[in-house]
């Protein structure tokens, strides 16, 4: 067990909906990022969040936008769903958000559009 | 853009037996991570390797890396069962921020 939390575990959801997925960080820690993890992109990363304010981006769709609240706990909102947005999804945290920080998984939330 | 090259992509090997798993990236850094992926499952760290020439050790796994070659590799020694999983190599370098970028992983089935 990381400490991250990630809920829900599971989603199945429609296209054209829109869901939220949420992550707690391991205490202690202020960075948050986001992966999406899909068998024909592999893993990639999302975003980034360091103490509230969006550190860096990556192959996130404009479909995707992420927060961190004060209490450093992040969503990661996916709207208009496409079938190919179905994948695993997964929050990681580390301490400073620095290059020289370990990263910490949770457990995933798979999301299943339909 | 980096890239992360790891082979083979699918591994089975027999119990007691000794491979490796290389991972090459394009770009130079000097920190390459280690995880492990159980089916369904989140990953796993196994190894961080911070500087070039660093080699770490954990049971039957053993991971160094090459800087200067741009290489990393984790090695198996006389495999068991319990090290069937997937395994991915991942990097980050300043310019892009504190992202990893991960490796296809290598899927490890290792038969009794």
């Amino acid at each position: 067990d990381s400490g991250v939390t990630q809920t829900p575990k599971h989603l199945i959801t429609a296209t054209g909906q829109r869901v939220t997925l949420r992550c707690s960080p391991r205490s202690g820690d202020l960075s948050v990022y986001w992966y999406q993890q899909s068998l024909d992109q592999g893993l990639q990363f999302l975003i980034q969040y360091y103490n509230g304010e969006e550190r860096a981006k990556g192959n996130i769709l404009e479909r995707f936008s992420a927060q961190q609240f004060p209490d450093l706990h992040s969503e990661l909102n996916l709207s208009s769903l496409e079938l190919g947005d179905s994948a695993l999804y997964f929050c990681a945290s580390s301490f400073t958000g620095e290059r020289y920080n370990e990263q910490f998984f949770g457990p995933g939330t798979r999301l299943t559009v339909l | 853009e980096l890239k992360v090259e790891q082979n083979p992509l699918f591994l089975s090997m027999q119990e007691g037996k000794n491979y490796t798993i290389y991972c090459n990236y394009s770009t130079t850094s000097d920190r390459l991570y280690w995880y492990r992926q159980d089916p369904g499952k989140s990953l796993e760290s196994l190894f961080v390797l911070l500087s070039n020439g660093a080699v770490k050790q954990e049971g039957r796994l053993m991971a160094s890396l090459d800087t200067k070659a741009r290489l990393s590799t984790l090695h198996i020694t006389a495999a068991v069962h319990d090290l069937s999983a997937t395994y991915f190599c991942a990097v980050d370098i300043e310019e892009y921020g504190n992202k990893l970028v991960f490796g296809a992983g290598t899927i490890l089935r290792v038969k009794s």
